[in-house]
């Protein structure tokens, strides 16, 4: 089946542009996960979305990043107001989620999109 | 506090030599899952294995296995006989408690050489 999909691939914007990110996650899964990925700071959880529960938000770093999931599928992470300190990958991944134990947390991720702000 | 340490930050070994990957895990959860990915120089992270914390099997997997140890917050990787392909950078990632999201270590970077 097609997996963990994501859009755009690479994104190059100025500082103090809006950006929006997409993620289409594995059909049936009801988790969804942003990260990103940058030289200095490894592998950074985001936000986690199960469901129709409240997001988990503790990961995203300032208010100018948020991030939706409608009808529990499609996330659209937006980063208003770039800062260069933004620009990394940034990685989408979806699991089971739910009460399905240990398989339920086996995240799979998507290519990732590259943004460079400018 | 959940945190995961990948010491070793490079390694480089000859084709078909044995390689073991360390991974040192924190948590003060009881029920916990510990991971590894590969993410090779295409870029996607690659799930390779998951382990529950109330399973302390070591699992095998062609070349490669895992041994988990919880005397010493452990869960190394090793690869037998490796190839080229297996160049990539490895990750160990923890998620525990409620906490769904992966905390990840910082990487080993592999490279196998022909």
């Amino acid at each position: 089946g097609a997996g963990v999909s994501q859009s755009p691939s690479n994104k190059v914007t100025e500082k103090g542009k809006d950006v929006e990110l997409r993620c289409d996650p594995i059909s049936g899964h009801t988790a969804l996960y942003w990260y990103r990925q940058s030289l200095g700071q490894g592998l950074e959880f985001l936000i986690y979305f199960q469901g129709n529960s409240a997001p988990d938000k503790s990961g995203l770093p300032s208010d100018r990043f948020s991030a939706e999931r409608t009808g529990g599928s499609v996330s659209t992470l937006t980063i208003q107001r770039t800062q260069q300190e933004d620009s990394a990958v940034y990685l989408c991944a979806s699991s089971l989620g739910g009460t399905s134990g240990g398989k339920g947390n086996e995240q799979f991720f998507g290519p990732g999109t590259r943004l460079t702000v400018l | 506090a959940q945190k995961v340490t990948q010491a070793q930050t490079e390694i480089s070994v000859v084709e078909k030599e044995d390689v073991t990957l360390d991974c040192v895990y924190e948590t003060r959860d009881t029920t916990y899952y510990l991971f590894w990915y590969k993410q090779p120089p295409s870029g996607e992270l690659v799930f390779l294995i998951r382990r529950n914390s109330f399973d302390e099997q070591n699992e095998i997997s062609g070349r490669y296995s895992w041994n988990f140890q919880k005397s010493t917050s452990s869960f190394n990787f090793t690869i037998t006989a490796s190839q080229v392909v297996d160049s990539a950078v490895y990750f160990c990632a923890l998620s525990s408690g409620s906490a769904r999201q992966l905390t990840f270590g910082s990487g080993t970077q592999l490279t196998v050489l022909p």
